[in-house]
Formats: C-alpha cells, structure tokens, sequence
C-alpha cells in the first residue's frame, strides 16, 4: 500500500513559467520532506516540514505542508533549466523507522 | 570526500555472481540505510542500522545480505540475484534512525543482473 501519492506524474514546462506539485495521503505525517534527484544522482533534500499550516521558502520554491498534516505541496516561481529533476516526498509516521516516498514527479523545463 | 559515497556506481552481474555493493558516510552520522529505486516504482526501505546494529529488515530476499562493520561502513552483498533485482540501490545516512531526522544520500549504484 503506498502511503503518499504524488501528482502530476510528469510535467514538462517553458522556462518562466509558475507550477504546483502535490503530495497527498490518508495518513497524518509527524513530518515531511521534499527531495530532488537528479538523472543518475541520489535524492538531495529540500526541506523538512514539521508543523501543521507550515510554509517554508527556498528561494523561487514555496513548501506548504496541510494543517491536517495528511498533505503538501512545492510551488516553484519562474522555473528555470536547472530546476528539472525528479521531485520525491517521504513522509514520516508517528512510529517507525522509515520515511515513507512517493513515486516523485518528473519535471522538465526547456529553454 | 564528503558526504554519502558509494561504490561502484555502475555493476553489470550474472545470476550466479557474488558481489558486493559498497557506502561510507563522512557526516558521523549514527543511522545508515539502504533502499531500492525501481523504475515506476517508490524508493523501497530494505534495512536500517543504527550504531552498527540492524534496526528493520522490511522481508527483503536472503540474496540480499547486508553488513555495517561500522558507523561509518555499509555493505550489501548480494549472490544469485534475479533480473527483477535490476534497480538503482542507494544508500543514506541521517543523524539518527528516528524517522524525523533528514536523510542524506549517496549517488546510487546502478545494478544491472543479466
């Protein structure tokens, strides 16, 4: 059973424009986190999202994580090439060791 | 080196070979983990150690068979694989094994069975 479903699967984009991925379960979270992995690369963190109603900015990136803790979403500003990767949540239960991943949403931006 | 390193990044095996897959961490982390990453698929949670000590094994195959000597040190070794086996394995350490601390990962090892 997969905890966090992630949407849209893919998204390929124009340099400039604005876009919203979505995260989302059934299941409350103590914590999320976003990565982003690269082609031939491991995931590199983001951000960690604790609170409920949280939001957290990283530069041209918007994180928001639910009030009721079930979901989260990355809004990126005025993409750009280098922000093209594969952007993967994971989600920490109230128990347990794991973090919990989705499938990831591709993005592609071109020029 | 910093960070999560992991060797090799590229194995080619046989059904019948043994070989072994091999990360070091250099952030003095005390949790060390190994995943699979199939395409289509979630990153799969195969073992966690925590202080050398392994802490959750979610029913991986016995052709899969890890090793952490050290904090700092993990091994996956593996012998008669499947192709089904074929993935991306990629370890990561976090500061401690509660699932709340961030995760910091290797570049991969890309598996091919044949």
């Amino acid at each position: 059973t997969q905890l966090l479903e992630q949407s849209p699967q893919f998204l390929s984009i124009q340099e400039g424009e604005n876009l919203t991925v979505y995260c989302n379960s059934s299941s409350v979270f103590s914590s999320l986190q976003w990565y982003r992995q690269e082609p031939g690369e491991g995931p590199v963190l983001l951000v960690t999202v604790v609170t409920g109603g949280e939001v957290k900015k990283l530069k041209r990136l918007t994180f928001q994580f639910g009030d009721a803790r079930k979901d989260s979403s990355l809004h990126i500003t005025a993409a750009q090439p280098g922000d093209t990767g594969l952007y993967l949540c994971a989600g920490g239960l109230y128990s347990g060791y794991a973090l919990n991943f989705g499938k990831g949403t591709s993005l592609l931006v071109t020029p | 080196e910093t960070g999560v390193t992991q060797t090799p990044r590229h194995l080619v095996m046989g059904m019948t070979n043994k070989k072994s897959l091999k990360c070091e961490q250099h952030l003095g982390h005390n949790a060390m983990y190994w995943y699979k990453q199939s395409a289509k698929k979630p990153l799969e949670l195969m073992f966690v150690y925590s202080l050398e000590e392994r802490v959750e094994n979610n029913s991986v195959p016995s052709r899969f068979s890890p090793e952490c000597p050290n904090s700092s040190h993990l091994f996956l070794h593996l012998h008669t694989l499947q192709p089904e086996d074929s993935a991306l394995y990629l370890c990561a350490s976090s500061q401690d094994s509660d699932r709340h601390y961030e995760q910091y990962f290797g570049p991969g090892t890309r598996l091919t069975v044949t």
